[in-house]
């Protein structure tokens, strides 16, 4: 499996600012996604990470809110921008390492707003 | 698109016996269908998965089952101990096409009382 390292681990926030979370894997794969798991919830797919192009936004997410870059195939970015409460989640960065298509998750970002 | 259930929200079983989660999928096209646990403060970690042309697979005192016909799918442990005791999420994917992305079920509370 793949070491998926995520930063920060942690942050507190306060609402109307933004925050960029970063994931670095330890070789390249095909392909990255960004979830998000709200307090006591599931996992809900934000976007995939789309090297070199536009991240594919799933429903109910959009590129103002949640901007991802993606420059090569072993880092993305994913940015909240003008953090509500609402947006008090951890956020999971997941890549397919290409060998069986398994997906793996990064060690997660708490976020939370204040 | 793919909608996953999973049953039953929370489960509690002494120390010894047997914990079935069970998972049932709408898209009859999906063909991969892992299972992560999620310890508390924790990612999600893949623990089995399955494919669609296997019924059956087994890991130690973990299996997972998969019937195409009723799309449904399980997980069975054996011989709990309270070191089981977290959040199980059952998930669908169409691999290597619709992305691979993931649709989870809403999670399954696991305690094993000693």
């Amino acid at each position: 499996s793949a070491v998926i390292s995520q930063k920060p681990s942690r942050d507190i926030c306060q609402r109307g600012t933004s925050l960029t979370i970063q994931c670095q894997v330890d070789s390249q794969v095909t392909m990255m996604f960004w979830y998000r798991q709200q307090p006591g919830q599931s996992l809900t797919l934000i976007a995939t990470a789309n090297q070199g192009s536009e991240a594919t936004y799933e429903s109910g997410f959009v590129i103002d809110k949640f901007p991802i870059s993606r420059p090569n195939l072993t880092f993305s970015t994913l940015t909240v921008s003008n953090m509500s409460p609402e947006d008090s989640s951890i956020y999971l960065c997941s890549v397919d390492t290409g060998v069986g298509n398994t997906i793996y998750f990064g060690e997660g970002s708490w976020l939370t707003v204040v | 698109g793919e909608n996953v259930e999973q049953h039953p929200s929370t489960l509690s079983v002494q120390e010894g016996d047997s914990a079935v989660i069970k998972c049932t999928y709408s898209d009859s096209a999906s063909n991969y269908f892992p299972w992560y646990k999620q310890e508390l403060g924790k990612r999600p970690q893949l623990i089995i998965d399955i494919r669609s042309n296997v019924g059956e697979k087994k890991d130690q005192r973990i299996a997972v089952t998969l019937n195409k016909t009723a799309k449904h799918f399980s997980l069975h442990i054996t011989e709990t101990q309270p070191e089981d005791s977290a959040v199980y999420f059952c998930a669908a994917s169409l691999l290597p096409y619709n992305t691979d992305k993931l649709i989870f079920g809403t999670g399954t509370r696991l305690q094993v009382f000693p």
